[in-house]
């Protein structure tokens, strides 16, 4: 069955450390995405994208966070300076004609 | 506020026994409805959703759920619970005006633990 898949299962960084999360999605979908979930809370919406670009994004995603499709495979979250609050599962994301999300195992940041 | 309520953090059954967990919505509009289950060292994976019509929904692992227009509820429940039930189970919601589909807003989540 495909599924999509994430690395690394967990990572820990500095504060202020540039972190990138890596994501290879269900192989033709065209609707990629980021959530997260900080410990004890809710899992949130990061972002959306489709045809290489951001289709929308919440309040979250700030200018710290950045996405690419760096080619036809993978789809990467980029945090430029990770904060404390950073800290949670993030996790990938990717649909295809059905809208049904499909959800990778997630990659535990850790920010020290 | 718009939100989704998941008012049990954590529930305890016995192997065998029925199971409903609940979940509230507040919107103006009946948003699209989801159940979601996270096994430990898992990703989320859908179990049901609800678009339209039939209010009763099957969803797989013998799991069903009951959307309720006049409670603003969609719990979901199972007859016989399985050991291997035990996770972690999210209501989730997108919002018929002004998203995409694909923007799940979550509930914060039911921990199911089953006894033998």
């Amino acid at each position: 069955e495909p599924e999509v898949t994430q690395t690394p299962s967990h990572q820990v960084t500095q504060m202020g450390q540039e972190v990138i999360l890596r994501c290879v999605p269900i192989s033709n979908h065209l609707y990629f995405y980021w959530y997260r979930q900080i410990l004890g809370q809710k899992v949130e919406f990061l972002v959306s994208f489709y045809n290489n670009e951001i289709s929308e994004k919440s309040e979250i995603f700030d200018d710290q966070f950045s996405v690419e499709r760096p080619d036809g495979s993978n789809f990467t979250l980029k945090i430029r300076s990770t904060k404390l609050e950073d800290s949670a599962m993030y996790f990938c994301a990717s649909t295809g004609d059905t809208g049904e999300l499909f959800f990778g195992e997630g990659s535990r940041l850790t920010v020290l | 506020a718009q939100s989704v309520t998941q008012p049990d953090i954590h529930i305890t059954v016995s192997e065998g026994a029925s199971l409903e967990l609940r979940c509230n919505y507040s919107y103006g509009a009946t948003p699209y409805l989801f159940w979601y289950v996270q096994s430990p060292g898992q990703g989320l994976q859908l179990l049901l959703k609800y678009f339209s019509g039939d209010t009763l929904v099957q969803g797989i692992k013998g799991f069903e759920a009951e959307f309720k227009r006049s409670q603003s509820s969609f719990n979901l429940r199972k007859p016989s619970v399985h050991w291997s039930d035990a996770a972690e189970y999210f209501c989730a919601v997108v919002p018929k005006r002004g998203s995409t589909l694909g923007r799940l807003y979550f509930g914060r989540g039911t921990q199911l633990t089953v006894w033998p």
